[in-house]
């Protein structure tokens, strides 16, 4: 069954103090991983897609990286502003959710002055 | 500005009552799509629409219904046979089907 995991379900950090966001994939086949921005009461904001292995993108302080297995969401040096959920979804290429986006529950970040 | 509305933005219905959610995009954008959010889970999809006049179900299309007569409108009827309708609903539009899709600002429904 296609799946996918994200860890940690939230994460404090201070500002200034960079982390990383795991996204793990089980599918059959990708054909891409898009991660989205929440803030909340609001509708997700596209950031990023990433379609093969060892691809890379960044935008401001943050930076997605792809693996055969996950994606990492690199955020340098954060600030207050950049709290919100942040979410991952995969789209595979065969099976039974073929084409359909398959989104995780979301890792919540929350970032202290 | 382009972009897709949702409306309205909070919702109130009594139970067993039908209610129509409204989607509008002026994006050109031919995908359209309804997903479902609940507290603690990933967004799931309730259906989707490639071109006018055709659409499919998503994983959880039972007791929902949509129509797809323009380009820019795809609204969502929830009924009364969906029966756990108190959610928030995000209406999505793509170029093409599963490209990168950009997100209205939900409709909060909530059921009493």
């Amino acid at each position: 069954e296609d799946q996918v995991t994200q860890s940690p379900e939230a994460l404090r950090l201070q500002e200034g103090e960079s982390s990383s966001l795991n996204c793990s994939y089980t599918v059959s086949g990708l054909r891409g991983l898009f991660w989205y921005r929440q803030d909340p009461g609001k509708g997700p904001e596209f950031l990023f897609t990433l379609y093969s292995a060892g691809e890379e993108k960044e935008k401001e302080r943050l930076k997605a990286t792809l693996t055969k297995k996950e994606s990492f969401l690199h955020i340098t040096a954060p600030k207050p502003e950049d709290s919100a959920t942040y979410l991952c979804a995969v789209q595979a290429r065969y099976g039974g959710s073929q084409g359909n986006l398959i989104f995780g529950k979301g890792t919540k970040l929350s970032v202290k002055p | 500005d382009g972009g897709i509305t949702q409306s309205p933005k909070y919702l109130f219905r009594k139970e067993g009552q039908n209610v129509t959610l409204s989607c509008e995009q002026n994006l050109n954008h031919d995908a359209m799509y309804w997903y479902r959010q609940d507290p603690g889970q990933g967004l799931r999809l309730i259906y989707y629409s490639q071109i006018v006049n055709d659409f499919q179900k998503g994983d959880i299309a039972e007791g929902y219904s949509v129509s797809r007569e323009k380009k820019e409108s795809f609204p969502l009827t929830v009924t009364s046979a969906q029966k756990n309708p108190t959610a928030f609903y995000l209406c999505a539009s793509s170029k093409l089907l599963n490209t990168e899709a950009f997100f209205g600002q939900g409709t909060r429904l909530t059921v009493v």
